[in-house]
């Protein structure tokens, strides 16, 4: 069993669509909560921390349910350019670190 | 530039030869990791340092990986004796670990590795 898990899609959209991906961990003891966007071919980029209370950030939103062991993001109208490639990353505790593990992605594609 | 450089970009070599990538992280960075990444696959963890300490190594990291990092400032990362099965990216990230505890990380345009 993967400790981070997400549904790799494609998820294809047209423009100005709200569209949801969750992603869930399987360590209970896990710290520090990302989503990271990664386009085609490119390195991943930091898109958003993720916080125990949910955070907003413009058309992006994204919530974290401790108990249920998933997160979620929430992209309200779609644009072209967010098609890419979303990463969930939990920081897991592996011997005596806690690191950076990423699911396997989310692949979104906006379409006009 | 300030940000994470990773050098070659791109690597062909036959099976059984052994590569060496390098990784210059941003400066003011105390951790650096090493992640692999796979058409499809999300980056999976292979060892990281905390200055010049290795703290952590993967457990699918094989004997013939060996990465390491000088005067905690760049790191390499080795692999003898290459398979086909070590065809992939290999990407570099840093970050700063304060007392907030959050730990971004900040990755390089990776190495991408193509064993013949």
């Amino acid at each position: 069993r993967k400790e981070v898990e997400q549904d790799p899609g494609p998820f294809n959209v047209p423009e100005g669509a709200t569209v949801a991906f969750n992603c869930t961990y399987s360590n209970s003891a896990s710290q520090s909560f990302f989503w990271y966007r990664q386009d085609c071919r490119k390195e991943p980029k930091l898109l958003m921390s993720v916080y125990s209370s949910g955070n907003e950030d413009g058309r992006f939103t994204a919530q974290l349910n401790r108990a249920s062991q998933y997160i979620s993001l929430l992209i309200r109208d779609s644009k072209l350019s967010d098609s890419a490639t979303y990463l969930c990353v939990v920081n897991d505790r592996a011997g005596g670190s806690y690191i950076p593990t990423f699911g396997r992605g989310t692949s979104l594609i906006v379409h006009p | 530039d300030t940000g994470v450089s990773q050098d070659p970009r791109h690597k062909i070599t036959k099976r059984g030869q052994n590569v060496t990538f390098r990784c210059d992280p941003i400066s003011e960075h105390n951790r650096l990791y090493w992640y692999r990444q796979t058409l499809g696959q999300g980056p999976e963890f292979l060892t990281y340092f905390q200055n010049e300490a290795q703290l952590e190594k993967s457990r699918l990291l094989s004997d013939r990986f060996s990465a390491e990092r000088p005067k905690g400032s760049f790191s390499t990362l080795e692999i003898q004796r290459t398979e086909q099965g070590d065809s992939a990216m290999y990407l570099c990230a840093s970050s700063f670990l304060g007392r907030t505890g959050a730990n971004v990380l900040t990755f390089g345009a990776g190495s991408r590795l193509t064993v013949l």
